[in-house]
């Protein structure tokens, strides 16, 4: 079956680092991928997404691409800021549009 | 544009209770239905999907089942909660082609006591 899995956190960041979260997966066919980003008591938000090899997913300065040839899509952005600690989560998209998630990642950034 | 709502933010319920928390999605038609859960600091999990009204699948065998009375309305119930049913549940929604990403409520804090 599909899985997904991402680095565990929490990782902690001062303010304008360079933040990586690898995720990787295995899965049949070629699924579309994400990464959703959720708030403190809030639901799940889209962050970014990727439906096919090779495609570059961007959002809010964050990006990742799609590599086919070592089933990853790592999360990467150049300069954090606080407003960005949260918990990210890579999924990957099956049969009915259903999602498989990693188990998330918590990023804590300091000033 | 699309919206969804699920209510309410927070329930606190006895071992035993009833429960039920909706979820309506407005500006699309025929959309897939989902019900997540989320266990303290642990990833989602879906419990029940749906392709349509009436339409309901299980992911996972538990206390809880899910209904589709209408079209954009997915409804999760229990009739005698468990502590173990302790959770933060998300309800989300997704095109029906398939393939694409899900939009998710804003969440359900339940806390059995």
């Amino acid at each position: 079956g599909n899985s997904v899995t991402q680095m565990e956190g929490p990782v902690t960041l001062s303010e304008e680092a360079f933040l990586t979260i690898n995720c990787t997966y295995t899965a049949t066919g070629y699924p579309s991928l994400f990464w959703y980003v959720q708030y403190p008591g809030e639901g799940l938000q889209l962050l970014l997404k990727a439906t096919k090899a090779d495609d570059k997913g961007s959002n809010k300065g964050f990006e990742a691409t799609y590599r086919k040839e070592t089933t990853s899509f790592h999360l990467e952005k150049g300069s954090v800021q606080v407003s960005d600690s949260a918990v990210y989560f890579c999924a990957l998209s099956g049969s009915w549009g259903k999602l498989q998630f990693g188990a998330g990642t918590q990023v804590v950034v300091t000033p | 544009s699309q919206t969804i709502h699920q209510w309410p933010a927070t329930l606190v319920q006895p071992v035993g209770s009833p429960l039920s928390l909706e979820c309506t999605v407005e500006g699309t038609s025929n959309p897939n239905l989902y019900w997540y859960r989320q266990a303290a600091g642990r990833g989602l999990q879906l419990l029940f999907y749906s392709v349509g009204i009436g339409q309901i699948s299980s992911e996972v065998p538990q206390n809880l089942s899910a209904s589709r009375p209408q079209d954009r309305q997915f409804i999760l119930s229990s009739k005698k909660l468990l502590l173990s049913d302790s959770g933060f549940y998300l309800c989300a929604w997704s095109r029906p082609q398939g393939g694409t990403e899900a939009f998710f409520g804003q969440g359900t804090r339940l806390t059995v006591v």
